[in-house]
């Protein structure tokens, strides 16, 4: 079975500091994707991945950044954390050109105070 | 740009009860759907698909969702709930060109016994 890996289940950071959240998976899968999740908003897609080194924003990438260094770890940087990024965030992966079905960690709740 | 609605935010339902979760999207091209199911406290996971074929498609845990290309929605029913069932489900969709999954905003479903 695919594993996707999310460092850390719950977090709590200061408003400024800078967080960064680690997400690994052993499949080998080409494709990563960071999306917050909300309650009545659903799954906002903040930046995915094609490849190592590659990245591309989503819906919504203002105050994130990421970096895919090696094949199998996608990081979510947060530069100043802010109250409004108290969210969880769930990473996922997909072999290329297989969108249809992501894989996706348990999740890290973040809250920022 | 491709969009989920979900209009029930919560479905509460009697144990071996039906349910229908509804979902209607839009797009200006074609689209894959899918519905992802989140247990309390875990990931997200694929829990049926429409890509081709039959538009009528079927989970292995009795779940099954009917694309209806002309009122563009994909509604999830089961005929008979179980506690087990109870969960937050989610409505997404993707352009056949392939490209990001977007997700509606979800619906808890809650089973009483």
């Amino acid at each position: 079975d695919v594993k996707v890996t999310q460092s850390s289940r719950y977090l709590v950071k200061r408003t400024g500091e800078k967080v960064f959240l680690e997400c690994v998976q052993d499949m080998d899968h080409e494709n990563m994707f960071w999306y917050r999740q909300d309650p009545g908003l659903g799954l906002r897609l903040i930046y995915f991945s094609y490849d190592v080194k590659m990245k591309e924003k989503g819906d919504i990438p203002e105050g994130y950044s990421v970096s895919r260094e090696k094949k199998e770890r996608f990081s979510l940087i947060l530069e100043s954390a802010s109250t409004n990024q108290t969210s969880m965030y769930l990473c996922a992966s997909t072999p290329r050109r297989r969108y249809e079905k992501l894989f996706f960690g348990s999740g890290t709740q973040l809250s920022v105070l | 740009a491709q969009s989920v609605t979900q209009l029930d935010s919560q479905v509460p339902v009697f144990e071996e009860a039906p349910v229908e979760l509804r979902c209607n999207y839009s797009s200006s091209v074609s689209v894959y759907l899918f519905w992802y199911v989140q247990y309390p406290n875990q990931g997200l996971q694929l829990l049926l698909k429409y890509l081709s074929g039959s538009t009528l498609v079927e989970s292995i845990n009795g779940f099954e969702a009917e694309f209806n290309k002309s009122q563009t929605s994909f509604h999830l029913r089961k005929p008979s709930v179980h506690i087990s069932d109870t969960a937050e489900y989610f409505c997404a969709v993707m352009k056949t060109s392939y490209d990001k999954v977007i997700f509606g905003p979800g619906t808890s479903l809650s089973v009483i016994p």
